[in-house]
């Protein structure tokens, strides 16, 4: 079965620096997407960036890329130049090729909190 | 713009009462998803759909029951609350051409008494 592992429950970062939180995932599947999406204080979850096991590029959007480490199952999340903003709880999900109909594993969530 | 809505956002139920959330989009999509999170964890997955009048059980599906009326709108019925479903759950909805990322409703906090 499918696992998804945040082991960093919190990390604080001054502003304007860059922080990185760390992901591994269990899956059976040769075929599977990555996930990373933000939950803010008002619980208001929000989708960030994708990373496509059969990709070897990192995906970057915006402030955010990853750091896609396939033979060691990993997925970190990296935010550059952050914001105050950037202050929020990330998950890392998996989505299994044959997995429940496209649905999400999720990770216990990693709480970023950025000072100013 | 795509969305998806969830009502009530907050509701206080009896143990032993029955609970019915309820969740629209207007994503056009044909997958929708009913999670669960508790306090301090990531989300898990009760129900989901595929297609209308067609339910699926997730990974916890006990207690709970969906129905899926039409593409639009997915319901999660708790037909007798308990203690331990005291938490927030969360719509969300999906398709291949949005490569399957889903997007989520603003949560329902269900406070059972």
């Amino acid at each position: 079965a499918q696992k998804v592992t945040q082991t960093q429950t919190s990390i604080s970062v001054m502003e304007k620096t860059t922080v990185t939180m760390d992901c591994v995932y269990e899956t059976q599947d040769s075929s599977y997407f990555l996930f990373w999406y933000k939950q803010t204080a008002s619980g208001e979850i929000v989708f960030l960036i994708r990373q496509d096991s059969y990709k070897k590029e990192n995906a970057t959007v915006g402030h955010y890329s990853l750091n896609f480490q396939k033979p060691k199952s990993s997925i970190g999340l990296i935010i550059t130049a952050t914001q105050i903003e950037d202050s929020a709880v990330y998950f890392c999900a998996m989505r299994e090729e044959t997995g429940f109909a496209s649905a999400l594993t999720f990770g216990s969530g990693t709480k970023v909190i950025v000072l100013p | 713009e795509a969305a998806v809505t969830q009502s009530p956002r907050s509701k206080v139920a009896v143990t032993g009462g029955k609970v019915t959330l309820s969740c629209h989009q207007t994503n056009n999509h044909d997958y929708m998803y009913w999670y669960r999170q508790d306090t301090g964890h990531g989300l898990r997955l009760i129900h989901y759909s595929y297609v209308a009048d067609s339910t699926e059980k997730g990974d916890i599906p006990d207690g709970y029951k969906a129905s899926r009326p039409s593409q639009e709108n997915f319901s999660l019925i708790l037909e007798l609350a308990s203690l331990s479903q005291t938490a927030v759950y969360f719509c969300a909805s999906s398709d291949a051409q949005s490569s399957y990322e889903q997007y989520f409703g603003p949560g329902t906090r269900l406070t059972v008494l």
